[in-house]
């Protein structure tokens, strides 16, 4: 079983629509979550971090933790074509660590006119 | 200009051959990884390195080796190329300590035929 699941899509919504991108996890020891956005052709860049359970809301996203099912979640409201990326959940934190993040597979999002 | 680097950006080599991807920064982070994406198996961590002393494995570094010439240097060499390591190689930068925050380069296309 790997350590971070996600859900693969690729996931296909109108403009306008709510997007939820999803990911569980079976180390309790993580501490920081986040996601990050890959564009076609490009790095990953980060997009949300949160380090505990609740939501944090940016704009249209917003990243929801819940620690005790060990599952995050990633909220777009009104997508826009601009949103069509990878996204890709990741986990650090670790104690003795150190800066090593274990990320997702990614969902591929398009979003259409 | 961009703060985390790639060179090349594409590459094609045949079986056996030497290759050395190269990955430069200008962020003055002392925390460089290298990764491999692959489709359906996500960002893999081959390498990581926490100050220019500090080389360590990550959990695919078989067949891989890594300079760290500089603070602002890391280097990724496969010393005799096999066609399994065709993939995207991401290098990243991190502050340490800091949410593992890890800031992405553009990456590198290498195919081994």
């Amino acid at each position: 079983q790997k350590e971070v699941e996600q859900d693969p899509g690729p996931l296909s919504v109108p403009e306008g629509a709510i997007v939820s991108l999803n990911c569980t996890y079976s180390n309790s020891a993580f501490q920081y979550f986040m996601w990050y956005r890959q564009y076609s052709r490009k790095g990953p860049e980060l997009l949300m971090y949160t380090y505990s359970s609740g939501n944090k809301e940016d704009g249209r996203f917003t990243a929801q933790v819940d620690k005790s099912s060990k599952y995050i979640s990633l909220f777009i409201r009104d997508s826009q074509p601009s949103d069509s990326a990878t996204y890709l959940c990741a986990m650090g934190g670790v104690t003795g660590g150190g800066n090593k993040l274990t990320f997702g597979t990614g969902t591929q999002l398009k979003v259409e006119l | 200009d961009a703060d985390v680097t790639q060179t090349p950006r594409n590459r094609i080599t045949k079986t056996g051959k030497r290759i050395m991807l190269e990955c430069s920064q200008t962020k003055g982070h002392d925390r460089m990884y290298w990764y491999r994406q692959d489709p359906g198996l996500g960002l893999r961590l081959i390498y990581y390195s926490f100050d220019v002393k500090d080389i360590n494995k990550g959990e695919i570094s078989d067949g891989y080796s890594v300079s760290r010439q500089a603070q602002a240097k890391f280097s990724l060499s496969l010393e005799s190329a096999i066609p399994n390591q065709t993939a995207l190689y991401f290098c990243a930068t991190s502050v340490p300590g800091h949410t593992d925050t890890q800031y992405f380069g553009p990456g590198t296309r290498l195919t081994v035929l």
